[in-house]
């Protein structure tokens, strides 16, 4: 079946650019996570949703970052006004719920000029 | 609060070589662990888990057992091939599942 999905795959934006980026979890997953990953690290978690619901939004870097996903399917993590720090990959995963195996897309690599 | 610490890489090895990454983990409780391996250009996969204490998670050839006496999972591989070059992560989540991901070792197999 079909696997997480993200896009863009690749994106470059200029200092102070809004973006946006998406994710397709699998099919009847409930839970939903955003991780950052920055070059030669592992991921660190930026938010989390049951559901529609986001229970944990601890890891956001900052006020610029902004995360919904509002019919409990399809998540939008939005970066405002990009800084040249945002420069990293943005990891999605979706699993049946706590404990269960995450399941990661290929993930959106943003560069910031 | 949770972590996990794993070894430092890269790890340099020649095809048929036998590979240890070692990693220790710090939770309350007994979490779930997981190995995910990250392939050069590719999102992480799923490479093994072990849900309790002396579980043995085993794929593609890698093991890891669960050893709660001394926090560790380690990870390993009797005889390594070039397709075994990745990066590896060790991972453990905490009761709302949020991952909490070790550093990452780089293996690099040489023919």
């Amino acid at each position: 079946g079909a696997g997480v999905s993200q896009s863009p795959r690749y994106k470059v934006a200029k200092r102070g650019q809004d973006v946006a980026l998406r994710c397709d979890p699998i099919s009847g997953h409930v839970s939903l996570f955003w991780y950052q990953q920055a070059l030669g690290q592992g991921p660190e978690f930026l938010t989390y949703f049951q559901n529609e619901a986001q229970l944990d939004k601890s890891g956001l870097p900052s006020d610029r970052f902004f995360a919904e996903r509002p019919e409990g399917s399809v998540s939008t993590l939005k970066i405002q006004r990009t800084q040249q720090e945002d420069s990293a990959v943005y990891l999605c995963a979706s699993s049946l719920g706590a404990q269960e195996t995450q399941y990661f897309g290929p993930g959106t690599r943003l560069l910031v000029l | 609060g949770d972590s996990v610490t794993q070894m430092e890489g890269p790890v340099t090895l020649s095809e048929e070589a036998f590979l240890t990454i070692n990693c220790t983990y710090t939770a309350t409780g007994y979490p779930s662990l997981f190995w995910y391996v990250q392939y050069p250009g590719e999102g992480l996969q799923l490479l093994l888990k072990a849900t309790k204490a002396d579980d043995k998670g085993s794929n593609k050839g890698f093991e890891a057992t669960y050893r709660k006496e001394t926090t560790s999972f380690h990870l390993e591989k009797g005889s390594v091939q070039v397709s075994d070059s990745a990066v590896y992560f060790c991972a453990l989540p905490d009761s709302w599942g949020k991952f909490q991901f070790g550093a990452g070792t780089q293996v690099v197999v040489t023919p």
